[in-house]
């Protein structure tokens, strides 16, 4: 059974401040997928990446996939209090159902 | 093009009793999804449709759960004799095919 490492698990900072988030996981991804969940809300899907060193950005938000595909980083560049939430890493195998981490709980305070 | 959507938002039960939820997924996407999500956790896998039929079910839903899509639209999943640790989040989520899952906001249950 594949099990996603997410850390740290809780994040709080100021204002502006940069951020960097992680994913790692016990076997190689199929498809890795980050949301973001607010509050009594579905997770939001941000991106996704399947090839080994891609890098995707955006806006403010950088995600970075491993070489070897099993492990990312999400980057968040001058963060605002809008980007508080849940950020949730996945894998989406050939199983079809999604494989989640359980997330670090973000908090950016004005 | 809406979101997926989900009702009701919230439901408070009762320990016994039993409980249905809806699911309207996105329009034209054949596939259909069900999480559960506990507090500090992500949520996991119930079940999943495609069209109407329910191809994947996972351990964790117990004999007391069960999921229908009767017309390959909107899914109901039911849980009987509920217990108070059925307290979560209820997710639904859609796709067409094997692409992105789409989520609904959810549906909290609370068990008392």
């Amino acid at each position: 059974t594949q099990l996603l490492e997410q850390s740290p698990q809780f994040l709080s900072i100021q204002e502006g401040e940069n951020l960097t988030v992680y994913c790692n996981s016990s076997s190689v991804f199929s498809s890795l997928q980050w949301y973001r969940q607010e509050p009594g809300e579905g997770p939001v899907l941000l991106v996704t990446v399947v090839t080994g060193g891609e890098v995707k950005k955006l806006k403010r938000l950088t995600f970075q996939f491993g070489d070897a595909r099993k492990d990312s980083s999400l980057h968040i560049t001058a963060a605002q209090p809008g980007d508080t939430g849940l950020y949730l890493c996945a894998d989406q195998g050939g199983s079809e159902k999604l494989v989640f981490g359980k997330g670090t709980k973000l908090t950016v305070n004005p | 093009d809406t979101g997926v959507s989900q009702d009701p938002r919230h439901k408070i039960t009762k320990r016994g009793q039993n409980v249905t939820f809806r699911c309207d997924p996105i329009s034209e996407h054949n596939r259909l999804y069900w999480y559960r999500q506990t507090l500090g956790q992500g949520p996991e896998f119930l079940t999943y449709f495609q069209n109407e039929a329910q191809l994947e079910k996972s351990r964790l839903l117990s004999d007391r759960f069960s999921a229908e899509r009767p017309k390959g639209s909107f899914s109901t999943l039911e849980i009987q004799r509920t217990e108070q640790g059925d307290s979560a989040m209820y997710l639904c989520a859609s796709s067409f095919l094997v692409r992105e899952q789409y989520f609904g906001p959810g549906t909290r249950l609370t068990v008392t």
